[in-house]
């Protein structure tokens, strides 16, 4: 079950800027745990985007960037690409479920 | 390079037992826990439980709790997800991801496997 919601789908245009939410709780983010990001291109595997709320992974391009605040953290994706076209997921430790919960996920579209 | 190679796709009939693997190479593989995602058909990921190799301490998701068991044999640097009765609500595809003691994240990932329950 997710605990941490995200939008169902962002669009934009190639070139813009769009930002993902991911909303948690009190046992969640709200408690200070770290928040991490993934991209699932289609059929592919999930890949590690960005982890502890801002930091990239090396390769990882500098378009995109994290935050995080109370109870809540963004993935931003700036100069919008059409290889950016996927899936992405928020992560953190949910103190109540002793474990990683995910997000709902969100569906990224280049128009 | 660090990669995690999952065993191939499954085809089973409901009632049937299955084991699927999770086989790590180029990093010290009872140095980091190793995690299992669900992702079934058009839906998001879900955790479902992870397992240090060095001694086995095992957490399963509560919602997945005596429905699936986790092991490992370090010896040859392979994790497994098991389940001794399948149901066709079972079918999806399945993730093993690494993740470093001290930390939350996972990374790198297998590259899935399927599973498919029919009768």
């Amino acid at each position: 079950q997710s605990v941490l919601t995200q939008p169902p789908s962002v669009s934009g245009a190639p070139g813009q800027r769009v930002t993902i939410s991911c909303t948690g709780s009190r046992s969640n983010i709200g408690a200070g745990y770290d928040v991490h990001w993934y991209q699932q291109l289609p059929g592919t595997a999930p890949k590690l985007l960005i982890h502890d709320n801002i930091n990239r992974p090396s390769g990882v391009p500098d378009r995109f960037s994290g935050s995080k605040s109370a109870a809540s953290a963004s993935l931003a994706i700036t100069g919008l690409q059409a290889e950016d076209e996927a899936d992405y997921y928020c992560q953190s430790y949910d103190s109540s479920l002793s474990g990683s919960v995910f997000g709902t996920g969100t569906k990224v579209t280049v128009l | 390079e660090v990669q995690l190679v999952q065993s191939g796709a499954e085809v089973k009939k409901p009632g049937e037992s299955l084991k699927i693997s999770c086989k790590g190479s180029g990093y010290r593989f009872s140095d980091y826990w190793i995690g299992w995602v669900r992702q079934m058909p058009g839906k998001g990921l879900e955790w479902m439980g992870i397992i240090y190799p060095d001694d086995s301490e095992t957490t399963y998701s509560p919602s997945l709790q005596g429905q699936v068991t986790i092991s490992v044999d370090k010896s040859i640097s392979t994790a497994y997800l098991q389940w001794s009765s399948l149901k066709a609500s079972d079918s999806a595809m399945y993730y093993c991801a690494r993740r470093q003691s001290g930390t939350s994240w996972f990374d790198p990932w297998g590259q899935g496997t399927l599973v498919t329950v029919s009768s």
